[in-house]
């Protein structure tokens, strides 16, 4: 496809459970974003790719969110542990170079709601 | 740490009326991006300005940049019931930094 993808869609997790989420950036795209977005808010940054390397993960909240994108392409957020307060949208966007001022396409999300 | 709001928070108007919604930071920029997300849906860029007192215009929307960049503002003209969905804005700082979002204003237009 031409745009990010992102799945599942929706994911509906007990507390204390383990959950992954995938992000499939646009083909040729280097760097890769992850983001929360709460109810009501903006996205807030989570963790940054560059390629395969992690650059950036000052935004994950704890140690139970790890991130990884081994070949570069496509990227899995995952959860451990899962709280209430976790409960939110995951997008993931890419850009073509790097952070900056390059334009950002968003994935539709995951809305993972934790009961 | 840079942080940026948004106002109003929700808006409500008639199909027709022009608009007007603010970005504000304390923070400096080097460039704002203005996107727009709808329900169920990742946000799309509108329009990035990088350069203080720079203005934008996409079709009925036009987009400023303060002279001092630290805020923003995104004007509607003649709003049409497509324009509805959440607004935000997005700032990035002067060393490559990631971009930190606004908040959002949630615009409804009524036909």
């Amino acid at each position: 496809g031409a745009g990010v993808s992102q799945s599942p869609r929706y994911k509906v997790a007990k507390r204390g459970q383990d959950v992954a989420l995938r992000c499939d950036p646009i083909s040729g795209h280097v760097s890769l974003f992850w983001y929360q977005q709460a109810l009501g808010q903006g996205p807030e940054f989570l963790t940054y790719f560059q390629n395969e390397a992690q650059l950036d993960k000052s935004g994950l909240p704890s140690d139970r969110f790890f991130a990884e994108r081994p070949e570069g392409s496509v990227s899995t957020l995952k959860i451990q542990r899962t709280q209430q307060e976790d409960s939110a949208v995951y997008l993931c966007a890419s850009t073509l170079a790097g952070r900056g001022r390059d334009e950002q396409y968003f994935g539709p999300g995951t809305r993972l709601t934790v009961t | 740490t840079q942080l940026l709001e948004q106002s109003p928070q929700f808006l409500s108007i008639q199909e027709g009326e022009n608009l007007t919604v603010y970005c504000n930071s304390s923070s400096v920029f080097s460039s704002l991006q203005w996107y727009r997300q709808e329900p169920g849906e990742g946000p799309v860029l509108l329009v990035t300005v990088v350069t203080g007192g720079e203005v934008k215009k996409l079709k009925r929307l036009t987009f400023q940049f303060g002279d001092a960049r630290k805020d923003s503002s995104l004007h509607i003209t003649a709003a049409q019931p497509g324009d509805t969905g959440l607004y935000l804005c997005a700032g990035a700082g002067n060393y490559g930094q990631n971009f930190v979002f606004g908040p959002g204003t949630r615009l409804s237009v009524l036909p």
